[in-house]
């Protein structure tokens, strides 16, 4: 069966300092990977996507930046941190080319102090 | 610009009471119509909706869609304090990703 990992599942980084949130799929080959972040009553925004290795989709212009250096490998980084990326950050998988709904990681609550 | 809207955002009940959540959208094109419970981390899928009119039932959930209104109800009958969470209804507008609302925010007290 397909699993999702996400980790850390907590972190608290200083203002200026960079990032790296790993995801990584199991049970599958070639998903269509995704990141989002979650701020109170907004819902979900997409920040990432990914159809296969080093390719990037970019939703929203930001301090962040996205890598796929393996098929079931997304991460997400930043090399300067900012007060505004605070966040609950959800990765995402589904197959490609299917239209069902995603199977989320179990998010990473990052606080930039 | 795709969108997609729910109320109310908050909502507080009593065990036993039932609860409808509202989702409504706007999108150029719609292939199907998701929800999911998200209760501290991660959502978790509730129902796909494709088709007007067709009820789909699980346990003491219920949703269904209206194309032509183009909104969607999701029912919880009968709740509980479990089902203290964070609804999202979510369309696929044949993009590469989902357009999500901004949740619901259910709380059942005891």
């Amino acid at each position: 069966s397909q699993t999702i990992h996400q980790w850390p599942a907590t972190l608290v980084q200083p203002v200026g300092s960079p990032l790296s949130l790993e995801c990584t799929v199991e049970g599958t080959s070639n998903p269509n990977l995704y990141w989002y972040r979650q701020a109170a009553g907004r819902g979900l925004q997409l920040l990432f996507y990914s159809v296969g290795i080093g390719q990037i989709s970019s939703e929203v212009p930001q301090n962040l930046s996205a890598s796929r250096p393996q098929d079931r490998q997304f991460i997400l980084s930043s090399k300067k941190l900012l007060l505004s990326d605070s966040g609950f950050y959800l990765c995402a998988w589904n197959e490609y080319g299917a239209n069902y709904g995603y199977t989320f990681g179990s998010g990473t609550r990052l606080t930039v102090v | 610009e795709d969108k997609v809207v729910q109320s109310p955002l908050s909502l507080v009940v009593h065990e036993g009471d039932t609860v409808t959540l509202n989702c409504s959208y706007e999108v150029t094109n719609f292939r199907s119509l998701l929800w999911y419970k998200q209760e501290k981390k991660a959502p978790t899928f509730l129902f796909m909706l494709t088709s007007s009119g067709i009820e789909k039932k699980s346990g003491r959930l219920s949703s269904i869609l209206d194309k032509k209104e183009l909104f969607s109800i999701l029912n919880i009958t009968a709740t509980q304090t479990g089902d203290s969470a964070i609804y999202l209804c979510a369309v696929d507008n044949y993009g590469q990703n989902f357009v999500f609302g901004p949740g619901t925010r259910l709380s059942v007290l005891p």
